[in-house]
This record gives structure tokens, sequence and C-alpha cells, in this order.
């Protein structure tokens, strides 16, 4: 069954403190791994498609790597704006997106 | 539009009664999905719509819940006799051509 793990559920940095969240899959043949940004009431933003192990993208203070097995998002140097929960998906087939529950990130001033 | 639309961005209804939600997807995209998001779960997939093919409906929890998609645009989403644990944020999102899909903000539905 393909399955999408996030961890941790919630972390809490101070300005500046870099870290990483952690997305562990298990798919039928990756077509696509996903970062979206959700802040409060808000919808899904997309951020970052991955498709290959070893493939990284770039956004500002942002960047998402992929392994085989796992994908990280990498916060440099945070601010309280990048506050916000930070989902990973995977397509599951053709067009079915399978969510993990999310890490909830905290930047402190 | 610019983006994907949904209304009502809330709804509170008694139990037992019929909602319906709506969403407007991005002008040209032929893919609409509907997930549900309840507090503390992931995204779960409801319904996919593609162009004029038939719907993946295997997410739709009971058949309380059904979707159309008329004229290839717009989106309904209805609940009928609705109950307690149907209390969540309904997304909708669009798609064309490209894996990514782009969500709406959401409706807030509460059943009191």
């Amino acid at each position: 069954e393909d399955q999408v793990t996030q961890s941790p559920e919630a972390l809490r940095l101070q300005e500046g403190e870099s870290s990483s969240l952690n997305c562990s899959y298990t798919v039928s043949g990756l077509r696509g791994l996903f970062w979206y940004r959700q802040d409060p009431g808000k919808g899904p933003e997309f951020l970052f498609t991955l498709y290959s192990a070893g493939e990284e993208k770039e956004k500002e203070r942002l960047k998402a790597t992929l392994t085989k097995k796992e994908s990280f998002l990498h916060i440099t140097a945070p601010k309280p704006e990048d506050s916000a929960t930070y989902l990973c998906a995977v397509l599951s087939g053709t067009y079915k997106y399978i969510f993990g529950t999310g890490t909830r990130l905290k930047v402190l001033a | 539009g610019a983006g994907v639309s949904q209304s009502p961005s809330n709804k509170v209804t008694e139990k037992g009664k019929d909602v319906e939600l709506r969403c407007d997807p991005i002008s040209g995209h032929t893919a609409l999905y509907w997930y549900r998001q309840s507090l503390g779960q992931g995204l779960e997939f409801l319904i996919y719509f593609q162009g004029n093919s038939a719907p993946d409906k295997s997410g739709l929890p009971s058949d309380r819940f059904s979707a159309e998609r008329t004229g290839g645009s717009v989106s309904t989403l209805t609940i009928q006799r609705t109950q307690q644990e149907d209390s969540a944020v309904y997304l909708c999102a669009s798609s064309q051509g490209t894996p990514e899909a782009f969500f709406g903000q959401g409706t807030r539905l509460t059943v009191v």
C-alpha cells in the first residue's frame, strides 16, 4: 500500500536556526513527490516537485531533496514568515495523491 | 480565474441537513479533485474528474456523498443527511497536463 510518513509532527525553531523536515514514502513506481505549504485557514500552496533520486529544488530559504526512500525539506536561516504546516505527497498511480499528515513549523523571532 | 475558487468558505449546518459545496477550477484545467482534511489527519482523497471520462469515486466515504462536474468546469460536492463526523475542511484542486495540483482555500464544514 502506498504510504507517506512525515516527521517530526511539530517543530519550533528560533529565527536563523536551520533544520530539516523528513518525508518517508512507500510507493509502487514514483511518478512524483510533492511539497506543499499550508497556512492556517488556507489551502495547500504548491512548492516543489521531485521525480528522481538525487534531484534537488530550491526556492528562497527552502531546498527539497530526494532519495529512493525519503525526501527532506531543508530550511536555511528561517524567518517567522516561514511558519506554516508543510505537507508531502506522492502520486499513487497516475493521478491520486497520497498525503502525509504534515509538519507544523513555528519559527520564533 | 487566477486560482481555484471554493464557496462558501465556511458552512455551519444542522445534523441531518443536506449541503452543497462548490468549486471553480483554474480556467482550462481538465482535472479536478476533491479532498477532505480532518483535524490531525492527512488529506483524504474523495473523487477525481478528468475531462469527459467517468470520475473516480473510490474515495467517497458513503453513499451520502456525491459530486458532479458540469460542462467540464464547475464542480459541486453534495453531502446528504450530514453527520457530525462529516465536519472537516473540504478542499478542491485542479491540474492540467502536469502532475502538480493547485488547491483552493477550502470550505470548512461544521455539523452541529
